[in-house]
């Protein structure tokens, strides 16, 4: 069965430091991958998606992505965090081979010291 | 409206009481999904609706949970006898069919159980 990890539940960086928030996937064939950001109260937003192709994907807010097969790994990456950056972060894996159901894993709380 | 919209936003019920959900989806978009977010839980997937096609509705977790959705827009989520352990952010999404791309979400109901 489909399923996405990410292992750390909670991360603290201080503004300005790089960030990196790990996510592993396991899936049969190549996989759709998303990272989305949710803000307090409110809904998900994308931040970047991989299809296929180049396997470094930007987003938006400063955000990149990469996709690496042999580890099963699409790893979230920013080089300068805000403030505003404090936030939870899901990645997930979608569609999955035959349905529509997309699968996000269970999330990272980050919070930025000023 | 230019986004997924939900109703209520926050709902408080007894225990025992049956709820509805509301959520209205992108104009144009034929895809919509339910997830419920629970505290550490990450999104569970609940039910998928694509088009005239018959519902995925694998992911319901017992009978008292239903939805529907009529006339291809707007669905409805309702769960009947309510427990604690039915509190938690109820979620919708939407998509364009067949696009294997992002999920536009709503701000979610938040469903306090008593």
């Amino acid at each position: 069965a489909q399923s996405v990890t990410q292992p750390d539940i909670h991360i603290t960086v201080s503004e300005g430091a790089s960030l990196e928030l790990r996510c592993n996937y396991s899936y049969g064939a190549t996989p759709y991958l998303f990272w989305y950001v949710q803000s307090p109260g409110q809904g998900l937003q994308l931040l970047l998606k991989y299809f296929s192709g180049d396997t470094l994907v930007q987003g938006i807010k400063g955000f990149e992505a990469e996709f690496k097969r042999s580890q099963s790994s699409f790893n979230l990456r920013k080089p300068s965090v805000h403030w505003s950056d404090a936030a939870e972060y899901f990645c997930a894996v979608g569609p999955t081979s035959g349905t529509y159901k997309y699968i996000f894993g269970t999330g990272t709380r980050l919070k930025v010291l000023a | 409206g230019a986004g997924v919209s939900q109703s209520p936003s926050n709902k408080v019920t007894e225990k025992g009481k049956d709820v509805e959900l509301r959520c209205d989806p992108i104009s144009g978009h034929t895809a919509l999904y339910w997830y419920r977010q629970s505290l550490g839980q990450g999104l569970e997937f609940l039910i998928y609706f694509q088009g005239n096609s018959a519902p995925d509705k694998s992911g319901l977790p017992s009978d008292r949970f239903s939805a529907e959705r009529t006339g291809g827009s707007v669905s409805t989520l309702t769960i009947q006898r309510t427990q604690q352990e039915d509190s938690a952010v109820y979620l919708c999404a939407s998509s364009l069919a067949g696009s294997s791309g992002e999920l536009f979400f709503g701000e979610g109901s938040r469903l306090t159980v008593l």
